[in-house]
C-alpha cells in the first residue's frame, strides 16, 4: 500500500509565475490536508479537503492560492504570481473516512523555490 | 484547541529511554493529545495518541496525568534514528474541527552514541 504520492518533490520557479503541487492520497483516504513549513519555522495547516469539496481553508492566504481536490485524480495545491515568501516545504497529509480515525497521514513535501 | 507547552530541545543517550514532556494545561474533556514527529527535512510521522487513559504501540509509550494537564511520551529505547523534532498536539478527535494539525515549536531531540 503506497503512501501519500506529492510531486514534484521539488520546484522552482520565478517570480510572477505559477507553482501547482500535486497530492495523491493512500488509497481509500478520502481527506487530504496541505501544510505549509517555511524556512527555519514549524507547520502551518493551509486547507483541509474531501473529495469535490473544502471544509476548512482558515489557513489558506487570501489571494493567489487555491486548492482542489477532484473527484477523480490528485488534489492540487495551486500558487499564482509566485513571490520569493511563498518558498517553503508544502506537505500533504491524508486520512480515511472512517467514525474515530485519528491519524494523518503526511507525504514526503514538495519543496517551492521562488527566484 | 488548546495549546501546549514543550521543551526547545533535549538530548538522550542511544540505547536508553527518551521521555518527551509536554504540558497542556488547558486542554478540554474532549481533546485528544497527539506526538508527531519530523525527521529532518521529511513529512511528519504520526506516532501515538491517547484521551485519558496510558497508550502503548510499537514505537513508544504514551502516559497522560490524571488531570490530564500534562503527558509523557516515552521512546523505551532510542536510536539514532529517532533524532527529530517531536510535536505534541492537542486537539478534538473528531468532526471538521478536529481534523486540523496545530503544530507549535516541539521539541529538538538528538539522541547521542
Amino acid at each position: 500500500n503506497a503512501g501519500v504520492m506529492q510531486n514534484p518533490r521539488h520546484l522552482v520557479r520565478r517570480r510572477g509565475q505559477e507553482a501547482r503541487l500535486r497530492c495523491s492520497p493512500m488509497k481509500g483516504h478520502s481527506h487530504v490536508y496541505w501544510y505549509r513549513q517555511l524556512p527555519e519555522e514549524g507547520l502551518k495547516f493551509m486547507v483541509y479537503l474531501q473529495k469535490e469539496n473544502i471544509i476548512d481553508e482558515s489557513g489558506m492566504p487570501k489571494e493567489r492560492f487555491s486548492a482542489e481536490f477532484p473527484k477523480e485524480g490528485p488534489s492540487i495545491l495551486r500558487i499564482q504570481q509566485v513571490v520569493r515568501g511563498d518558498s517553503a516545504a508544502y506537505f500533504c497529509a491524508s486520512s480515511p473516512n472512517l467514525p474515530g480515525s485519528h491519524e494523518q497521514y503526511f507525504g514526503p513535501g514538495t519543496r517551492l523555490t521562488v527566484t | 484547541d488548546a495549546k501546549t507547552t514543550q521543551p526547545p530541545s533535549m538530548d538522550c543517550a542511544e540505547g536508553r529511554a527518551a521521555n518527551l514532556p509536554c504540558n497542556h494545561s488547558t486542554i478540554s474533556g474532549n481533546e485528544y493529545v497527539y506526538w508527531y514527529r519530523q525527521i529532518h527535512s521529511q513529512g511528519p510521522q504520526y506516532i501515538i495518541h491517547g484521551l485519558k487513559n496510558n497508550e502503548t504501540n510499537e514505537m513508544a509509550s504514551l502516559i497522560i496525568t490524571e488531570d490530564r494537564k500534562s503527558s509523557t511520551l516515552i521512546l523505551p529505547h532510542a536510536t539514532l534514528r529517532d533524532t527529530a523534532v517531536y510535536y505534541c498536539i492537542v486537539r478534538v478527535g473528531f468532526g471538521a474541527a478536529g481534523n486540523k494539525l496545530t503544530f507549535g515549536g516541539g521539541t529538538r531531540v538528538l539522541v547521542k552514541p
